[in-house]
């Protein structure tokens, strides 16, 4: 199957400091990639869709000044957290979706958890 | 507006059956996904239906009711590593996943 990779998967910095996030799709192109976080014990929010060689659409309620997503490859999209507070503390997970054509699945990297101190 | 619903919590035992419902609303629909999810990992994919009827792999099924806006996961001979949150996601017509909240199995001996 599919694979996509997240790196890092743990990072603790300090409160003030940005954050990179990368995602990549290993062994497939993918033309959009996905941007959630996760609470404890909570459901997945969509933070942005991202696609390659465009702007990023954001959610509701998102910052993109906060948050920078760059999806400068068919394998590679970029989630910047900027000045990160505790608050962005999280689990930050990428995803993937193929070409149009093939089945509507997203491939999901492992994850990320922020801890911002 | 858009939402998927699923009981947040079930118990079941080692060994038995269980059925984890959804119901769903959206603007369009392409499909329903089910996603295992263990604590601290990402999902991961165990089902994807778009047509009626059940679809049967290995110790799990997922089922799937356009009509009535209804799907359902079957875990069989349950094992304690099936315990897990299991989500509910419908993709609409954007293409969009719209996410349930997660139904925490606990499987007890």
């Amino acid at each position: 199957g599919a694979v996509v990779s997240q790196h890092p998967s743990r990072v603790i910095c300090k409160s003030g400091t940005s954050v990179k996030i990368e995602c990549r799709s290993l062994d497939f192109q993918a033309t959009t990639m996905f941007w959630y976080r996760q609470f404890p014990k909570k459901s997945l929010m969509l933070m942005a869709t991202s696609n390659e060689g465009s702007k990023a659409t954001y959610e509701q309620g998102v910052e993109k000044d906060k948050f920078l997503i760059n999806h400068a490859s068919l394998t590679l999209s970029t989630l910047t957290v900027t000045s990160a507070h505790p608050e962005d503390s999280s689990f930050y997970i990428c995803s993937a979706r193929g070409p149009a054509g093939e089945i509507n699945e997203q491939f999901f990297g492992p994850g990320t958890r922020l801890t911002v101190l | 507006g858009q939402n998927i619903d699923q009981p947040t919590e079930m118990t079941a035992t080692e060994g038995a059956i269980v059925q984890i419902n959804c119901t769903y609303q959206t603007s369009g629909f392409n499909g329903l996904f089910w996603y295992q999810q263990h604590a601290g990992e990402a999902p991961t994919f165990l089902s994807y239906n778009v047509l009626d009827g059940l679809e049967e792999k290995g110790r799990f099924s997922s089922f799937l009711s356009r009509s009535k806006g209804y799907s359902y996961l079957l875990l069989k001979e349950l094992q304690m590593k099936d315990s897990a949150s299991y989500l509910c996601a419908a993709l609409d017509s954007n293409y969009q996943l719209i996410w349930g909240a997660g139904t925490k199995l606990i499987i007890k001996p």
